[in-house]
Order: C-alpha cells, then sequence, then structure tokens
C-alpha cells in the first residue's frame, strides 16, 4: 500500500518562512506524480492552492508556492500570515486512476 | 457560479449501505471529473475514488474496491456515491470535488455508522 509522508506538525513566526513536504512510499516524487497542495481550516471544506507541482489557482496567495525538493514536493510559504494557520494536504497520482492524499501537516503560526 | 451541493446526513447501521448525492451546477456536468474524498473525525482526508461523467468510467481506491459504486445521472447533473458493508471506521464526512484539480468542492456530508 503506497503511504504519502508529511511532517505532522510545523510552527513558524508571523512574516517567516515554511516549507511543508510530501514524500512517497514508492521513490523520489517527480513531476509525473502532479502534486496537489491543499488548505483546509477547522469546520470547512479543503481549499486548493497548488496544481501540477507549481501551479498557482487564480485565488492562491503569491506568498505560497509548490516545487520539488530532494525528491519531495514541497509547498514554502513565504512572509507568512496569521490566517494560514490551518492544516495542509498534499496530494499525488500515481496513474491508473489512483490518487493518494499524504497525512496532512498542521501548521501552526505563532 | 460553480456550485456542488450534496445531499444531508445520514444515521446507518453497521452492515447497511449508504448513498450519497451530489448535484452539480453552474458548468458543463460532462465536462469534468468528480472525485469523491473523506475525512473521519479528526483525521486526514482520504481519496475515494473517481467517476467520468461524460461515459460513467470509473476508479475506486484500492482499499474500497468491491464496497463502493460511483454513478452519475446527467438529466439531473448529479452524481452518487455508495459504500455499502458500513462498518464504524466508515463514519466520516463525504466530500466530492470537481476536476483533475479537486477545485471546486461539495459542503461534505456526515455519515455516522452506529449501532
Amino acid at each position: 500500500q503506497t503511504v504519502v509522508t508529511q511532517e505532522p506538525s510545523l510552527t513558524v513566526s508571523p512574516g517567516g518562512t515554511v516549507t511543508l513536504t510530501c514524500a512517497s512510499s514508492t521513490g523520489a516524487v517527480t513531476s509525473g506524480y502532479y502534486p496537489n497542495w491543499f488548505q483546509q481550516k477547522p469546520g470547512q471544506a479543503p481549499r486548493a492552492l497548488i496544481y501540477s507541482t507549481s501551479n498557482k489557482h487564480s485565488w492562491t496567495p503569491a506568498r505560497f508556492s509548490g516545487s520539488l525538493l530532494g525528491g519531495k514536493a514541497a509547498l514554502t510559504l513565504s512572509g507568512v500570515q496569521p490566517e494560514d494557520e490551518a492544516e495542509y494536504y498534499c496530494l499525488l497520482y500515481y496513474g491508473g486512476a489512483q490518487l493518494v492524499f499524504g497525512g496532512g501537516t498542521k501548521l501552526t503560526v505563532l | 457560479q460553480v456550485q456542488l451541493v450534496q445531499s444531508g446526513a445520514e444515521v446507518k447501521k453497521p452492515g447497511a449501505s449508504v448513498k450519497v448525492s451530489c448535484k452539480a451546477s453552474g458548468y458543463t456536468f460532462t465536462s469534468y471529473y468528480m472525485h469523491w474524498v473523506r475525512q473521519a473525525p479528526g483525521q486526514g482526508l482520504e481519496w475515494m475514488g473517481i467517476i467520468n461523467p461524460s461515459g460513467g468510467s470509473t476508479s475506486y481506491a484500492q482499499k474500497f474496491q468491491g464496497r463502493v459504486t460511483m454513478t452519475r445521472d446527467t438529466s439531473t447533473s448529479t452524481v452518487y456515491m455508495e459504500l455499502s458493508s458500513l462498518r464504524s471506521e466508515d463514519t466520516a464526512v463525504y466530500y466530492c470535488a470537481r476536476g483533475q484539480q479537486l477545485v471546486t468542492w461539495g459542503q461534505g456530508t456526515l455519515v455516522t455508522v452506529s449501532s
């Protein structure tokens, strides 16, 4: 069974920079996994932030960026705002129309 | 505007089945795939499967093979997710989400499995 691993929790100061990562049990994450990133706040449905590694939706704040880093997908927040406190999920595509979410990273802004 | 409206909360007994609906509006229904994702209380997101509303083809996560069925009704722009042989671990909020990039999400449907 494929497992996608994210940091369980991270803490960042307002105005700081933080990088969340997304690893696959099958090996290095490449662009062929079409990494997607989602933000979820308590009591809300998830919101799409990044698709296909680094592409932003029209509503994605400029401080969010996606990339590949050391064999993982990465989501970097630069100039973190208090409203960025949330759970973040990556989603990887494994082909044959099979997708797997990561376990999520709880980001605390403190 | 694009909208996905899901059916209301359900309470089911173990062993029963549940069918959740997701009615789409504001776009051409057959032009976008639809995913189903669930989230158990206090837990992360879990991808369940996908349906192509155009032809009705489906792909399910291995974990749910044999227990989940996704269908669609093009006349009402509605997709359905039916999960059978329910157990307590199936208690979760079930979401539909539109498109390859899961851009638009339904409001979620809480399914509670309890004896």
